[in-house]
């Protein structure tokens, strides 16, 4: 059973691009959420979704961030008109619909750089 | 505001030797508290998890203890190893499948 899949794990990109981060949850979690770990601080949460819906958002960023759980496909998390501030390890993790307490499986990371 | 405090220093000890690592938090009532490990360039990967009406939890050389009173959760690693040398993060949860809030993590290095 494959893990969390993130990609790319490397991102670089100049101030003004988009930025594109994909997760693929582990197979039967239908739960994603994305944490962002800034250099030398903590994870925090940013966002939390079910497949098709938001659950809870009020870690993004009101501006320049959005997320999405399609129905067919991985999570992606969008970042237009990249900023250096943006720089930082961004983690997916998922867990399951039903069973669990709440443990979460994480990915890799992909680490954002902006130039 | 809600805080979760980690020791930010470096824990060094001895191998074979018992690491405790600290865990405290307030303005936070959490259901569940929980225990990652990261290793540098990589993702937490989950440990324990121990609910709030649980007092200790143990898994193979870990031992969790968690005291509501004191708002604060003891994470033990008993007959310490160089390969357990990695980042410790707590994170706390209302319930489950929501956000964690995680600490900032405290260093423990086992030297040989």
């Amino acid at each position: 059973n494959a893990g969390v899949m993130q990609n790319p794990r490397h991102l670089v990109r100049r101030r003004g691009q988009e930025a594109r981060l994909r997760c693929s949850p582990m197979k039967g979690h239908s739960h994603v959420y994305w944490y962002r770990q800034l250099p030398e601080e903590g994870l925090k949460f940013m966002v939390y979704l079910q497949k098709e819906n938001i659950i809870d958002e009020s870690g993004m960023p009101k501006e320049r961030f959005s997320a999405e759980f399609p129905k067919e496909g991985p999570s992606i998390l969008r970042i237009q008109q990249v900023v250096r501030g943006d720089s930082a390890a961004y983690f997916c993790a998922s867990s399951p619909q039903d069973g669990g307490f709440g443990e979460q499986f994480f990915g890799p990371g992909t680490r954002l750089t902006v130039l | 505001s809600q805080k979760i405090e980690q020791n930010s220093e470096a824990l060094n000890i001895q191998e074979g030797k018992t690491a405790t690592l600290t865990c405290n938090y307030t303005n936070y009532s959490p259901a569940y508290l929980q225990w990652y490990r990261q290793d540098p360039g990589r993702g937490p990967v989950f440990l324990l998890l121990i609910r709030e009406n649980e007092k200790e939890k143990r898994k193979e050389r870990l031992k969790v203890t968690f005291d509501t009173t004191l708002k604060q959760s003891l994470f033990h690693i008993t007959a310490s190893q160089p390969a357990d040398s990695a980042t410790y993060l707590c994170a706390l949860t209302n319930t489950g499948f929501q956000k964690l809030v995680f600490g900032t993590g405290t260093r423990l290095l086992v030297s040989p």
